[in-house]
């Protein structure tokens, strides 16, 4: 069974571009949730989408979005990028509206210069 | 406000030692504590913890839970090498939302 996929894995970017990261989710998992990483604050939320539905949202600007397509698969784009955008991108997937156990991801390493 | 505080934020044992990582808690509408483990990239999930008292158990790993005092821990025994990672602590709160601790970088000496 293949596990969660993030497309791209590393990209660059500089100050003011946007940028699109992509999930696709275990087979059969209808969640997908976003997370943040950096050295500083941690995994930070971002959003949790079930059946194509944003069901939560984290403390982001709303230059971060995201959306879910019919087939599960997720994406989050991030517009007028800033420095403070350098970061881990996890995605996670689960069965169900978040019910214990998370898969993640490896992983989308941006890095914004 | 949130949160989940772990502690420390990194340790240094040798192999052999016994290691206890601390998550204490603060959240609105609890609805359940999980530990995660990270080791180069994606956490992978190690125990989930609802009900106050119950130890669970995974080989040398163990974690409890109290809903009282807010807090949990996990234990590791006998840590080997490939204990070195990140264990994350996380609050699940009811409605789906996830809130991590910082993490404690765990690493073991041979």
């Amino acid at each position: 069974k293949a596990g969660v996929t993030q497309t791209p894995r590393y990209l660059i970017k500089t100050r003011g571009q946007q940028v699109t990261l992509s999930c696709s989710p275990i087979s059969g998992h209808r969640s997908v949730s976003w997370y943040q990483q950096t050295p500083g604050q941690g995994l930070q939320f971002l959003f949790e989408y079930f059946s194509e539905t944003q069901r939560n949202k984290g403390n982001f600007p709303g230059r971060f979005s995201g959306r879910q397509f019919s087939n599960s698969r997720s994406e989050m784009n991030v517009s007028t990028l800033e420095l403070g955008d350098s970061a881990l991108y996890l995605c996670a997937s689960s069965l169900e509206v978040f019910t214990g156990e998370l898969f993640f991801g490896e992983g989308s390493r941006l890095t914004v210069l | 406000e949130d949160k989940v505080v772990q502690s420390p934020l990194s340790l240094v044992v040798h192999e052999g030692d016994t290691v206890t990582l601390n998550c204490s808690y603060e959240v609105t509408n609890f609805r359940s504590l999980l530990w995660y483990k990270q080791e180069k990239k994606a956490p992978t999930f190690l125990f989930m913890l609802t009900s106050s008292g119950i130890e669970k158990k995974s080989g040398r790993l163990s974690s409890i839970l109290d809903k009282k005092e807010l807090f949990s821990i996990l234990n590791i025994t006998a840590t080997q090498t490939g204990d070195s990672a990140i264990y994350l602590c996380a609050v699940g709160r009811k409605g789906g939302k996830l809130i991590f601790g910082q993490g404690t970088e765990l690493s073991v000496k041979p």
